[in-house]
């Protein structure tokens, strides 16, 4: 199975901050990444795929980077409704698998 | 607009069984694959099913899941179901159905989950 790694497992920031969450692929997985955002008792929302395009409706203020097995997730000035926990999936292979999910609380 | 409404969750005695659905609107549900997801309380996420657009003939599970879950779909009623066989207290979980992009192997819509809870 591929493991996925998110880092750090939760950060504390202040709006208008630039956050970035890293992602790190135990093998190699092109491109085939993908950014959830969740709140708290909410469902996920799909944010990112394929490493750096955004879904729609997505604002562009997220922005996603990285190929092979080396991803980031960027914030660039983060707002109150930002402030959640993150997961980065793969689907290069089954089983699709997840990191550990980074929460981002305010500071 | 898509909307993926789940249903069937519940308290289920250890070695029960439970049958999870997911009735699908807004798109053309035999056209898409699509998956189940499932968050245990306080914990992260976890891919628990998958099975293919068209007839679903094909169906993908990982290890956790795989010989006691079972997964399938009624094009007829745009509805997804998950059997949930030999259930064991760490299954305790939100179980959220996924549907996929078009020609990708990830997810665009989430539907907002059914809590299952296996417990004596």
């Amino acid at each position: 199975d591929i493991q996925m790694t998110q880092s750090p497992s939760s950060l504390s920031a202040s709006v208008g901050d630039r956050v970035t969450i890293t992602c790190r692929a135990s093998q190699g997985i092109s491109n085939n990444l993908a950014w959830f955002q969740q709140k708290p008792g909410k469902a996920p929302k799909s944010l990112i795929y394929a490493a750096s395009s955004l879904q729609s409706g997505v604002p562009s203020k997220f922005s996603g980077s990285g190929s092979g097995t080396d991803f980031t997730l960027t914030i660039s000035s983060l707002q109150p409704e930002d402030f959640a926990t993150y997961y980065c999936q793969q689907y290069h292979g089954y089983p699709k698998t997840f990191g550990q999910g980074t929460k981002v609380e305010i500071k | 607009e898509v909307q993926l409404v789940e249903s069937g969750g519940g308290l289920v005695q250890p070695g029960g069984s439970l049958r999870l659905s997911c009735a699908a609107s807004g798109f053309s549900f035999i056209n898409y694959a699509m998956n189940w997801v499932r968050q245990a309380p306080g914990k992260g996420l976890e891919w628990v099913s998958a099975i293919s657009g068209g007839s679903g003939g094909d169906t993908y599970y990982p290890d956790s899941v795989k010989g006691r879950f079972t997964m399938s779909r009624d094009n007829s009623k745009s509805t997804l179901y998950l059997q949930m066989n030999s259930l064991r207290a760490d299954d305790t979980a939100v179980y959220y159905c996924a549907k996929n992009m078009a020609a990708s192997g990830t997810w665009d819509y989430w539907g907002q989950g059914t809590l299952v809870t296996v417990s004596s």
